[in-house]
């Protein structure tokens, strides 16, 4: 695809429920990384994964966040025993595996009830 | 932390009016790139300034970089309503951090009145 895609764009859920939100990196970009905005808030960075190397996974929260990732290619985030504080918006992006410009996904805005 | 930090938090002018946006950092950098985000949504890239570089022009967009002060503006002249969103700055952290990873500040709200 021309850019980063991510599903779905909008999850509603009730407390205590697991939720799977998938990212379609770029073609061809190694890098991945997932963020999550709360309202009003900056990007807090999550995990990045670059290539076959061993994901940074220092920005996730709790135990109840986990993230896979195929190869170069899609990603899924999964979220289990989803809390009211982890209503927010979750942002992919991707890039060659650089310090350079960060492409990004439309996010998935998750609310949890 | 090594995230940059933009000033103001809000930002409201009328169009025409050139908007101003400031963001100070931490930590030694390699570059640090400006992104603008509408409604809540993906971050959209607008401009990247090496830290060998002083000022960066693109279109209407003028960015400035102070590395002795840590310090960064962006500056949008002759503002439209459309160019209403959210400004962030977003730092690579320099030698020795996580290759790839970017630090956000927590953003600009910049709203154009027409």
């Amino acid at each position: 695809g021309a850019g980063v895609s991510q599903s779905p764009s909008n999850k509603v859920t009730e407390k205590g429920k697991d939720v799977e939100l998938r990212c379609d990196p770029i073609s061809g970009h190694t890098a991945l990384y997932w963020y999550r905005q709360r309202l009003g808030q900056g990007l807090e960075f999550l995990i990045y994964f670059q290539g076959n190397s061993a994901p940074d996974k220092s920005g996730l929260p709790s135990d109840r966040f986990s993230a896979e990732r195929t190869g170069e290619s899609v990603s899924t985030l999964t979220i289990q025993r989803t809390q009211q504080e982890d209503s927010a918006v979750y942002l992919c992006a991707s890039n060659v595996g650089t310090k350079d410009t960060q492409y990004f996904g439309p996010g998935t805005r998750l609310t949890v009830l | 932390s090594q995230q940059g930090e933009e000033d103001p938090q809000a930002l409201s002018i009328q169009e025409g009016e050139n908007a101003t946006m400031n963001c100070s950092y931490k930590t030694s950098i390699n570059n640090l790139q400006w992104y603008r985000q509408n409604s809540g949504r993906g971050l959209v890239h607008l401009i990247l300034i090496r830290s060998n570089e002083r000022e960066k022009h693109s279109g209407r967009l003028r960015v400035t970089l102070d590395t002795s002060k840590k310090s960064s503006s962006l500056l949008i002249t002759a503002s439209r309503a459309a160019d209403t969103a959210s400004y962030f700055c977003a730092t690579d952290g320099g030698r020795g951090s996580t290759l790839g990873r970017l630090y956000f500040g927590r953003g600009t709200q910049l709203t154009v009145w027409p």
